[in-house]
């Protein structure tokens, strides 16, 4: 069955430097979301994606974020200046068309020490 | 802004007890998911929820629906330990105009004890 992974699936990090989370959604999908979800917290959406571009994002994307569809396959959430507070679960979704099911990755936690 | 509300957000039972878990939004919409998390995992979809009187059963599960109410609710069945994990409800706005991405409630850690 096709799956969304993520890449590392834990990453420890010095505060201020800079992380790549990686994820290859499901092949023939064409949407893509990052949430994130500080420990013992919900799920919070940051950022969703489509033909190349940001289509929506929340607050807590702000300018130190970014997202990337390099190729044709990786789908990137890269954090510019890690904060303590940048902690947490960040999970990836995709999905074949809006608004149909999305179907999520298994997470990288992310650690800034 | 969409507000999800969960309740309750702790629940302790016993096994073979039945229970609801309860998931009121503040807008309109008419797609609503329940995933099922494991600590330390990733979330597990549950029931997509599609329609006003949607019901959906899977095992000692059960989701239901209510546009006009905005709720959605989740019965457990005869709780076996094997259920005891976080449930999250998640409303989709996309359809009715609004705001890509889902909004999550804030989640019910169920424990079940024997």
């Amino acid at each position: 069955e096709p799956e969304v992974t993520q890449t590392p699936s834990h990453q420890v990090t010095q505060m201020g430097q800079e992380v790549i989370l990686r994820c290859v959604p499901i092949s023939n999908h064409l949407y893509f979301y990052w949430y994130r979800q500080i420990l013992g917290q919900k799920v919070e959406f940051l950022v969703s994606f489509y033909n190349n571009e940001i289509s929506e994002k929340s607050e807590i994307f702000d300018d130190q974020f970014s997202v990337e569809r390099p190729d044709g396959s990786n789908f990137t959430l890269k954090i510019r200046s890690t904060k303590l507070e940048d902690s947490a679960m960040y999970f990836c979704a995709s999905s074949v068309s809006r608004p149909t099911e999305a179907f999520f990755g298994q997470g990288t936690r992310l650690t800034v020490v | 802004e969409l507000k999800v509300e969960q309740n309750p957000l702790f629940l302790s039972m016993q096994e073979g007890k039945n229970y609801t878990i309860y998931c009121n939004y503040s807008t309109t919409s008419d797609r609503l998911y329940w995933y099922r998390q494991d600590p330390g995992k990733s979330l597990e979809s549950l029931f997509v929820l599609l329609s006003n009187g949607a019901v959906k059963q899977e095992g000692r599960l059960m989701a239901s629906l209510d546009t006009k109410a905005r709720l959605s609710t989740l019965h457990i069945t005869a709780a076996v330990h094997d259920l005891s994990a976080t449930y999250f409800c998640a409303v989709d706005m996309y359809s009715g105009g609004g705001a890509d991405g889902l909004t999550f409630g804030k989640g019910t850690h169920l424990i079940i004890q024997p």
